[in-house]
């Protein structure tokens, strides 16, 4: 069955400093990942996708996510954190059964301190 | 930009009352969704909706949930007698596609007292 498994709860890091927040899945075949960051009181908004092709994929506010098959994971990543970035943050893969529903992990919260 | 909106924002009621969540889906999707988060935990999916009928629902959706739409731009999440552990927040996506990215409305938060 897949799920997703996000290893850090809560990360801190500093305004300016770069950040990568781990995920890591399990699916049966190609899987279809988002990032979606949650701020405080909002809804969910995407960040980026894999879909197929291109591993590397970039997304809004500066974002980029790698998918590595070997690895079962993909790592977001942002090369200057702004203050505007604290949220948490949500992996989510596909579920397999066809109905394109999505399975979420726990959720990474990030801290930005000035 | 076309955006996923529900309403009310915040819903508070008393154990064992009936409550019904709204969403209006972006206007051109075909795909529904209804997912819901407990405070300090993750996203949980309930029900999909397809062609006028549930195409999945998980185990968190028994016969306390139903999801209706009840004309061409509302899409609804009923909970017929609310429990205590229904308090959550509570959002609704759409889609496009089956395989299109889904977008998130702001949520509903469902008190139960």
């Amino acid at each position: 069955a897949q799920s997703v498994t996000q290893p850090d709860i809560h990360i801190t890091v500093s305004e300016g400093a770069s950040l990568e927040l781990r995920c890591n899945y399990s699916y049966g075949a190609t899987p279809y990942l988002f990032w979606y960051v949650q701020s405080p009181g909002q809804g969910l908004q995407l960040l980026l996708k894999y879909f197929s092709g291109d591993t590397l994929v970039q997304g809004i506010k500066g974002f980029e996510a790698e998918f590595k098959r070997s690895q079962s994971s993909f790592n977001l990543r942002k090369p200057s954190v702004h203050w505007s970035d604290a949220a948490e943050y949500f992996c989510a893969v596909v579920s397999q059964t066809g109905a394109n529903n999505l399975f979420f992990g726990t959720g990474t919260r990030l801290t930005v301190i000035p | 930009e076309p955006e996923v909106t529900q309403t009310p924002s915040h819903q508070v009621t008393q154990m064992g009352q009936e409550v019904i969540l709204r969403c209006v889906p972006i206007s051109n999707h075909l795909y529904f969704y209804w997912y819901r988060q407990i405070l300090g935990q993750k996203v949980e999916f309930l029900v999909s909706f397809y062609n006028n009928e549930i195409s999945e629902k998980s185990e968190i959706f028994d016969d306390q949930f139903s999801v209706e739409r009840p004309d061409g731009s509302n899409f609804t999440l009923k909970i017929r007698s609310t429990k205590l552990e229904d308090s959550a927040m509570y959002f609704c996506a759409s889609s496009g596609g089956i395989t299109d990215t889904q977008y998130f409305g702001p949520g509903t938060r469902l008190t139960v007292l």
